[in-house]
């Protein structure tokens, strides 16, 4: 089982739509959870972070964590071409000297 | 505020050669985390350095290995470069371990 898990995708959504990413993770003692939005040829960019229970609202971008389900989410509403990319779910646990442990990757097409 | 830079952008090596990888934490920033991502792969923890020290390391053999700088600079040294290493390498600045990690645009390593 991998340690984080994502569907890969391509996840496809008309232009205005509501894109859902989900991420499942093994280590129950994850405690800090993000994701990252990568362009084709560039870096991760931090979009969220989630630490608690519960959603967390960040203009069209929300996140969602349960714990006892091991799962965290993102939705992206109103979603744009320009949200066309990889999202990469990123776990924690502390006492792993600060590794964050990365699924593959879902990739996201938004169509006009 | 000045963010994540690293140098250089791209890179051609000969196998068996070695090879230095430099990294500008943001302002403000004492800890540094190495990243190697391969094609279509989420990114994979190298090693993180907190305050000069190594603070954590994931799976790759001893010759990777790194430096931090008093100004939280740090370097990446891959020794007897094989094939396998070719991928985009990224360095990630945090505030302190286990806190939101901000990434540099990457090094892309080719390695013939």
């Amino acid at each position: 089982q991998k340690e984080v898990e994502q569907n890969s995708g391509p996840l496809s959504v008309p232009e205005g739509a509501i894109a859902s990413l989900n991420c499942t993770y093994s280590d129950r003692g994850s405690q800090s959870f993000f994701w990252y939005r990568q362009y084709s040829g560039k870096s991760p960019e931090l979009i969220m972070s989630i630490y608690s229970n519960g959603d967390k609202e960040d203009g069209r971008f929300t996140a969602q964590l349960n714990k006892a389900s091991q799962y965290v989410s993102l939705l992206i509403r109103d979603s744009q071409p320009s949200d066309s990319a990889t999202y990469l779910c990123a776990v924690n646990r502390l006492g792993q000297g600060g590794k964050l442990i990365f699924g593959q990757g879902t990739e996201l097409s938004v169509k006009p | 505020e000045t963010g994540v830079t690293q140098s250089p952008t791209h890179l051609i090596k000969t196998r068996g050669q070695q090879v230095t990888l430099r990294c500008s934490s943001q302002s403000g920033h004492n800890t540094v985390s190495w990243y190697q991502q391969a094609l279509g792969q989420g990114p994979q923890f190298i090693f993180q350095y907190y305050r000069e020290e190594e603070n954590g390391r994931g799976n790759f053999p001893p010759r990777f290995s790194g430096l931090q700088f008093p100004n939280y600079s740090s370097e990446l040294n891959v020794n007897a470069l094989e094939l396998d290493d070719s991928a985009l390498y990224l360095c990630a600045s945090s505030l302190v371990p286990n806190t939101e990690a901000f990434f540099g645009q990457g090094t892309r390593l080719t390695v013939v």
